[in-house]
């Protein structure tokens, strides 16, 4: 079975500042997705960034980027200029590849990072 | 612009009370997932669904059971509510095709008291 595993129950960060979030995973299959989910305070959980394992190039969208290491089963996320809207707890994600219909598209989760932004 | 809604954003239940929790999603996915919330574990997934009448049970379905009679909505039951099943309940649809997200409810907090 899968497992994720988030190091850093909580970070702070101040405002415009860059913060990198850890996450590292283990599995036993070549093919798979990895996600990093934010849940804003009484807020509903959102996609922010998606990596597939067979690309080599780090996925990047906007402000957030994402560090893949394969070999080492790292997928550490960078949130660069910090904005108070980043205050969130950040999850990290995987999801094998295999396209079985009775195992869905199920996630397993690491236990989160808590993400404080400072004025 | 996609959606999932749960039936309550909070409840609160006594021990040993038949609990239902609802979502609904609008965006025709195949799959229905229901996940448990608590700190430092992350998400855990209960039970998840790919198709209407079909059910898996997750990582943790011990105590509790679901329903899906339509495709956009998914019901988890709590047969009999304990003190160790308060907690938050999130809801999610997605496709099983390709690497698409999946997508969330607001949650349910429930209480056992």
């Amino acid at each position: 079975a899968q497992t994720v595993t988030q190091s850093q129950p909580e970070m702070s960060v101040q405002e415009a500042e860059t913060v990198t979030l850890s996450c590292t995973y283990d599995t036993s299959e070549s093919d798979y997705y990895l996600f990093w989910y934010k849940q804003p305070p009484s807020r509903q959980m959102i996609l922010v960034i998606r990596q597939e394992a067979y690309k080599q190039q780090n996925a990047t969208e906007n402000r957030f980027s994402v560090n893949f290491q394969k070999a080492a089963k790292s997928f550490s996320l960078k949130i660069s200029d910090s904005q108070l809207g980043d205050a969130a707890m950040y999850f990290c994600a995987y999801r094998s590849a295999l396209m079985i219909k009775a195992a869905g598209n199920k996630l397993t989760f690491g236990g989160g990072t808590r993400v404080l932004v400072k004025p | 612009d996609v959606k999932v809604t749960q039936s309550s954003r909070y409840l609160v239940k006594r021990t040993g009370e038949k609990v239902f929790l609802e979502c609904v999603q609008d965006m025709d996915h195949e799959n229905m997932f229901w996940y448990r919330q608590d700190p430092g574990l992350g998400l855990r997934l209960i039970y998840f669904s790919y198709d209407v009448k079909m059910k898996e049970k997750g990582d943790i379905p011990e105590g509790y059971s679901v329903s899906r009679e339509k495709k956009e909505r998914f019901s988890l039951i709590l047969e009999s509510a304990s003190t160790n099943q308060t907690s938050m309940y999130l809801c999610a649809s997605g496709v099983l095709v390709g690497y698409n997200e999946q997508f969330f409810g607001p949650g349910t907090r429930l209480t056992v008291l």
